[in-house]
């Protein structure tokens, strides 16, 4: 099975600031998937196929990466951000889920 | 407007059985596959299940193998997750979602139920 491990588990920024987050597979993948999800909220589709972004996202979020690393980079942290993003391997079973990255504001 | 409504959860005791549903609307239900993810109190997301559009080919995550069984019936636009020998650490928010595929081959779980709660507890 493929481990996702995401870093930093928690973090915080400044509005305005740039924020990346990263996910890392025990072995390559294809694509990474990220979701949002909000407190008390159902996860979001975020990011798909590595970069692209899903339906009104906005664009200061990109993604990046291949083979065993990935990345969500947000250009400009903003108030809204606040969430947990969790990558997922979309491309073969078990779909693993990274344990997320609980973004805060600073 | 696509829709996922899923149902059945509860308190119920360890070793006894549980059946959610998830009612879909607003998509052709038999063009997709779906998924049963899920995600125990405080933690982070963990998938369950999957099943093809036809039920031809079905997935399970090793924790529930053997133990629940996911099954679809298109023809009532409804998931269905049967779950057997319930332990206390599968007490979860259980969520369904379509299977989408984005430019054309990229898969991807684009709409999501609200959950159902399921607390295993004696």
């Amino acid at each position: 099975d493929i481990v996702l491990t995401q870093s930093p588990t928690t973090m915080a920024a400044s509005p305005g600031e740039k924020v990346t987050l990263t996910c890392r597979a025990s072995s390559s993948v294809s694509y990474m998937n990220w979701y949002q999800q909000k407190p008390g909220a159902s996860p979001k589709l975020w990011i798909y196929g590595t970069s692209k972004l899903a339906s009104g996202v906005p664009n200061r979020f990109s993604g990046s990466g291949s083979g065993t690393s990935y990345s969500l980079i947000i250009s400009s942290m903003e108030t809204e951000d606040i969430a947990t993003y969790y990558c997922q391997q979309c491309c073969s079973t078990p779909f693993t889920f990274g344990s997320g990255t609980k973004l805060e504001i600073k | 407007e696509v829709q996922l409504v899923e149902s059945g959860g509860g308190l119920v005791q360890p070793g006894r059985s549980l059946k959610l549903s998830c009612l879909a609307s607003g998509f052709t239900f038999s063009n997709y596959g779906m998924n049963w993810i899920r995600q125990a109190p405080g933690k982070g997301l963990e998938w369950v299940a999957s099943i093809s559009s036809s039920s031809s080919y079905i997935y399970y995550a090793d924790t529930v193998k053997g133990r629940f069984t996911i099954s679809r019936d298109n023809a009532k636009n409804t998931l269905y997750l049967q779950m057997t020998s319930l332990r206390s650490e599968d007490t979860a928010l259980y969520y369904c979602a379509r299977h989408d595929y984005y430019s054309s081959y990229i898969p991807g779980w684009g709409y999501w139920g609200q959950g159902v709660m399921v607390t295993v507890s004696s």
